[in-house]
């Protein structure tokens, strides 16, 4: 069964530090996802990718976070630099179809952030 | 503004006995709700979702919940509960207007007793 991976699946950098996190969605789906989880919080949406650029974004979505698709196969997030409040699971998820009803989002494993 | 209330953090019960994980939207239209499950260490995989077919919808693994607009509620039920069962849920709902933009409710925690 078709998946989406997250690479790595656990990465501590110090606060400052650049981060980039990977996924692989599912190969034939279209729209891509960024969520993340601060611990004991909920999960919270950040951005969302078509058509090779970005379509949706949050508040969190600031300055410091850029998404890109740079090969049709990766898509990957980065932090250009971490804060501790930037610790948290970041969940990568891929969708088929178009909007409307329906379309259900597949999610990867997640990565999870600490910033020291 | 549409938002999810999951009314439980945490359940308990015993393996074989009923399972009912309580969810409460808002929505200012006919919302597209979902149930997600989390496994430890696992992703979150879709168990059910409802987009305005049929109120009861049936899901993976035993798991079924009812759309009732009267109440707004999305309740997630299995008739008897196995071990492999215990996990973190959560009720969600699609923003309004968005590519898939989900909104999630806090989660509740499912243990199960042998």
């Amino acid at each position: 069964e078709p998946e989406v991976t997250q690479t790595p699946s656990h990465q501590v950098t110090q606060m400052g530090q650049e981060v980039i996190l990977r996924c692989v969605p599912i190969s034939n789906h279209l729209y891509f996802y960024w969520y993340r989880q601060i611990l004991g919080q909920k999960v919270e949406f950040l951005v969302s990718f078509y058509n090779n650029e970005i379509s949706e974004k949050s508040e969190i979505f600031d300055d410091q976070f850029s998404v890109e698709r740079p090969d049709g196969s990766n898509f990957t997030l980065k932090i250009r630099s971490t804060k501790l409040e930037d610790s948290a699971m970041y969940f990568c998820a891929s969708r088929k179809t178009s909007g409307g009803a329906g379309g259900e989002l597949f999610f990867g494993e997640g990565s999870r952030l600490t910033v020291l | 503004a549409q938002s999810v209330t999951q009314l439980d953090s945490h359940v308990s019960v015993s393996e074989g006995t009923p399972v009912l994980l309580r969810c409460n939207y808002s929505s200012s239209y006919s919302p597209s709700l979902f149930w997600y499950v989390q496994h430890p260490n696992k992703g979150l995989q879709l168990l059910l979702k409802y987009t305005s077919a049929a109120t009861l919808v049936k899901g993976i693994n035993g798991f079924e919940a009812e759309f009732k607009k009267s109440e707004t509620s999305f309740h997630l039920t299995k008739p008897s509960a196995h071990m492999s069962d215990a996990a973190e849920y959560f009720c969600v709902v699609r923003q309004e207007g968005s590519q898939g933009n989900l909104i999630f409710g806090k989660g509740t925690k499912l243990s199960v007793k042998p």
